[in-house]
């Protein structure tokens, strides 16, 4: 199956400062990539849909000017967490969808650990 | 908007038996794709079984099937002869079209040996 991969895999920040994370459709072209948020023992919550070369659209309640998500080509989209917070703590995990697959299937990421001290 | 309810947080199974998740889940849509993730301590989701709603016949992989009643919005996960390695978190899920998945609270599934 098509793989999906995010770097990096645990990042551990100070508050106020800003982290990258990156999702990568390693083969395949993904024209939509989605980003979710899971707290311990929680679900995963959508925050963002990214769209190749256009805004990503945001769920309700989640702050696009401190979740910055670029999707500049077909295989990658960013994640940018600024001046991160405690409380930004969680895991976040990226879904590539692949339109030429079976069922337009989704696949995801194996995550990311961000801890904010 | 769509909701995805699993109402059993843990459920627990003795080796080689067998378990049954529930997951309900509410849409105006007619036609879209259900979901079974399973999460083990990795945290990588892992793809369990799909189902295509559009499709009556119930889908299965190996021991794994489901339950799907349409009219009754239910999509029950049953897990036959259980082994060690299915422990982990179960989140149902729900998509239409090309869009995000919307999941499920989750359900904790332990094995006993």
């Amino acid at each position: 199956g098509a793989v999906v991969s995010q770097h990096p895999s645990w990042v551990i920040c100070k508050s106020g400062t800003s982290v990258k994370i990156e999702c990568r459709s390693l083969d395949f072209q993904a024209t939509t990539m989605f980003w979710y948020r899971q707290f311990p023992k929680q679900s995963l919550m959508l925050m963002a849909t990214s769209n190749e070369g256009s805004k990503a659209t945001y769920e309700q309640g989640v702050e696009k000017d401190k979740f910055l998500i670029n999707h500049a080509s077909l295989t990658l989209s960013t994640l940018t967490v600024t001046s991160a917070h405690p409380e930004d703590s969680s895991f976040y995990i990226c879904s590539a969808g692949d339109r030429l697959a079976t069922y337009n299937e989704q696949f995801f990421g194996p995550g990311t650990r961000l801890t904010v001290l | 908007a769509q909701t995805v309810t699993q109402s059993q947080p843990e459920m627990s199974v003795q080796e080689a038996e067998t378990v049954t998740l529930s997951c309900t889940y509410d849409t105006s849509e007619s036609d879209y794709y259900l979901f079974w993730y399973k999460q083990p301590p990795s945290r990588q989701m892992i793809l369990v079984i799909r189902q295509e709603a559009y499709k009556q016949q119930n889908a299965t992989e190996n021991r794994f099937s489901v339950n799907f009643q349409k009219a009754a919005k239910s999509f029950s996960l049953k897990i036959s002869d259980s082994q060690l390695g299915d422990a982990a978190m179960y989140f149902c899920a729900y998509r239409y079209n090309n869009n995000d998945m919307r999941f499920g609270a989750g359900t904790r599934l332990t094995v006993k040996p």
